[in-house]
């Protein structure tokens, strides 16, 4: 399974200001997938990154709000931009797993909170 | 569009006590079909997953479930359950390959000593 780290794990921002959350895997991934958790929800897909080409956004999801870099296999970037209070969440990246198949694999998050 | 539910928002039993947490997807095939954790301040955790073939599947932490295609069900198991069990749990589909999860809304899952 992949290793996945997140940086930042919290932060806590004031409205109108960008917050970008970086994504390190410890090995070469072709898809890496980008989420958002509210407040007692559960997880929704915000897009999906393969290096090389632009991010595939979800309905209801902007590049302008959340552009996403993807330079290598292993890292990527979400960036929330022109913050407000309702975009305090829980950020996790997850990747697809080389072997087996079909999984997925998760960062421990980034707990957002704007103010 | 395929569709998760978990019909139980939040679950208390005693610690030693069984577990049976619901799954239902919507979906005209057979999905892949997974369960996470999520303790909390935690990231998600794979606890088993199902793609074909045996139906009952074994997964992490003494977790099992079980796919009844006819009720489009994957219900999670565990026989006796422990106070580090507390925790969220989700249930995700795939019809994609792993590039199409669906989740469930979750299920808090609270252990009494």
């Amino acid at each position: 399974s992949a290793v996945i780290s997140q940086k930042p794990s919290r932060d806590i921002c004031q409205r109108g200001t960008s917050l970008t959350i970086q994504c390190q895997v410890d090995s070469q991934v072709t898809m890496m997938f980008w989420y958002r958790q509210q407040p007692g929800q559960s997880l929704t897909l915000i897009a999906t990154a393969n290096q090389g080409s632009e991010a595939t956004y979800e309905s209801g999801f902007v590049i302008d709000k959340f552009p996403i870099s993807r330079p290598n296999l292993t890292f990527s970037t979400l960036t929330v931009s022109n913050m407000s209070p309702e975009d305090s969440s829980i950020y996790l990246c997850s990747v697809q797993s080389s072997f087996p198949l079909y999984e997925q694999y998760f960062g421990p998050g980034t707990r957002l909170t704007v103010t | 569009a395929q569709s998760v539910t978990q019909p139980d928002i939040h679950i208390t039993v005693s610690e030693g006590a069984s577990l049976e947490l619901r799954c239902n997807y919507s979906y005209g095939a057979t999905p892949y079909l997974f369960w996470y954790v999520q303790s909390p301040g935690q990231g998600l955790q794979l606890l088993l997953k199902y793609f074909s073939g045996d139906t009952l599947v074994q997964g992490i932490k003494g977790f099992e479930a079980e796919f009844k295609r006819s009720q489009s069900s994957f219900n999670l198991r565990k026989p006796s359950v422990h106070w580090s069990d507390a925790a969220e749990y989700f249930c995700a589909v795939d019809d994609n390959y792993g590039q199409n999860f669906v989740f469930g809304p979750g299920t808090r899952l609270s252990v009494l000593p």
